[in-house]
């Protein structure tokens, strides 16, 4: 166990549904972060939250929509996502700025888009 | 964008054999670590290495770094079935980690 949650652990959804996917982390970290793992791709990192601010968005399609409301929850809100969204999505954490300190990996949703 | 990259994409070896594995990377960097994903899971750090360090050591791993070549290596010395994992090189840019394609390791009993 990592102290990172994540729920549901696996999602189905058609593309003209609306879901969220949930993160918790119990460690007392200050920033977190979504990414996406698609086969055979590297990570890709889509959204960052440091103190509860969004500080990076990278180019990621208004169909997903991150809310933080506090530090240690973090929610991606998907709504008529496209068969290619199918990947599995990683909530991380860490103590201090992003990229200075080790991130701590929920196990993930495995999402997959019909 | 991807910044680390590893190599090789592959490896397989006999159980008790070290695994070496080496991460190449572009620009300059803070630090650099390295994870350790058993499959459809979440990633686990393994070590964080800073850019004025050449070597760092935990438990069967052992992470040398040169900077001069833009590159790093991670060994796992006699290693197990339980190392049979897909392993990332990570860097990080402008507050960011960017991750590598990573190298999938099994080992054989």
């Amino acid at each position: 166990e990592t102290g990172v949650t994540q729920t549901p652990r696996h999602l189905v959804m058609g593309m003209t549904n609306k879901k969220s996917l949930k993160c918790e982390q119990h460690l007392g970290h200050n920033a977190m972060y979504w990414y996406k793992q698609s086969a055979k791709k590297p990570l890709e990192l889509m959204f960052v939250y440091s103190l509860e601010e969004r500080v990076e968005n990278n180019s990621v399609p208004s169909r997903f929509s991150p809310e933080c409301p506090n530090s240690s929850h973090l929610f991606l809100h998907l709504h008529t996502l496209q068969p290619e969204d199918s990947a599995l999505y990683l909530c991380a954490s860490s103590q201090g700025p992003p990229g200075s300190y080790e991130q701590y990996f929920g196990p993930g949703t495995r999402l997959t888009v019909t | 964008s991807q910044q680390g990259e590893e190599d090789p994409q592959a490896l397989s070896i006999q159980e008790g054999e070290n695994a070496t594995m080496n991460c190449s990377y572009k620009t300059s960097i803070n630090n650099l670590q390295w994870y350790r994903q058993n499959s459809g899971r979440g990633l686990v750090h393994l070590i964080l290495i800073r850019s004025n360090e050449r070597e760092k050591h935990s438990g069967r791993l052992r992470v040398t770094l040169d900077t001069s070549k833009k590159s790093s290596s991670l060994l796992i010395t006699a290693s197990r079935a339980a190392d049979t994992a897909s392993y990332f090189c990570a860097t990080d840019r402008d507050y960011k980690l960017s991750f590598g394609a990573g190298t999938t390791v099994t080992v054989r009993a």
